[in-house]
């Protein structure tokens, strides 16, 4: 049982680059969701998704965009890498059934861009 | 919007003692839900505890209890017995009973260092 996994562990952009970061769980959860975690600052929700082939803003969503073609995959996509968006970035499921309220976590995506 | 606000960004605590980190929230809720969250070296986050706004009672695990002071907002989460493998950035979140898309609110976090 993988739960959440993150492609890949660690990434070095040049300003300007794009790039995509995978986030999957196997879990059959509805919801998943992608943070940023800087110092001082905890995590921050970028986007978020309720299901399959559905995708909504989330507090910091400005530079990125999203997709969820396939209820186990949530794609991140930065369109043109800034240095401000050097970041750990996590992923996060969870199941829609509101009597567990677990979200469960990837092991995050270093990000670097010079 | 909700904010959530961790005073201490660093806290220390003796093998085997007790220490608790606050936490205090900004809401104009009646129903929501608290949480204690723990990151490790390793990254992962690892879910602590859980508390329900409408339950009085103090939500327990193990060595971690909570503080719950609806009127104060405020929410502080107590170790006791502390252990080395207590050491990590904790995080305090909130989470909406009205949100369809129930998206967390973190804290800052807390940095716990446990000498031995």
């Amino acid at each position: 049982n993988a739960g959440v996994t993150q492609t890949p562990k660690f990434r070095v952009l040049k300003t300007g680059q794009s790039m995509t970061l995978l986030c999957a769980q196997d879990m059959n959860h509805e919801y998943m969701y992608w943070y940023r975690q800087d110092p001082g600052m905890g995590l921050r929700l970028i986007h978020y998704s309720v299901g399959e082939g559905t995708t909504a803003k989330g507090e910091v969503p400005d530079g990125y965009n999203v997709s969820r073609l396939k209820k186990q995959n949530f794609l991140l996509g930065l369109e043109s890498a800034a240095p401000s968006q050097t970041s750990v970035y996590f992923c996060a499921s969870r199941t829609r059934d509101k009597s567990t309220d677990t979200q469960y976590f990837g092991p995050g995506t270093r990000l670097t861009v010079l | 919007a909700q904010t959530v606000t961790q005073s201490q960004p660093e806290m220390s605590v003796q093998e085997a003692e007790t220490v608790t980190l606050s936490c205090t929230y900004d809401t104009s809720e009646s129903d929501y839900y608290l949480f204690w969250y723990k990151q490790p070296p390793s990254r992962q986050m690892i879910l602590v505890i859980r508390q329900e706004a409408y339950k009085q009672q103090n939500a327990t695990e193990n060595r971690f209890s909570v503080n719950f002071q609806k009127a104060a907002k405020s929410f502080s989460l107590k170790i006791s017995d502390s252990q080395l493998g207590d050491a990590a950035m904790y995080f305090c979140a909130y989470r909406s009973a009205y949100n369809a898309g129930n998206m967390l609110t973190f804290g800052g976090g807390t940095r716990l260092m446990v000498k031995p």
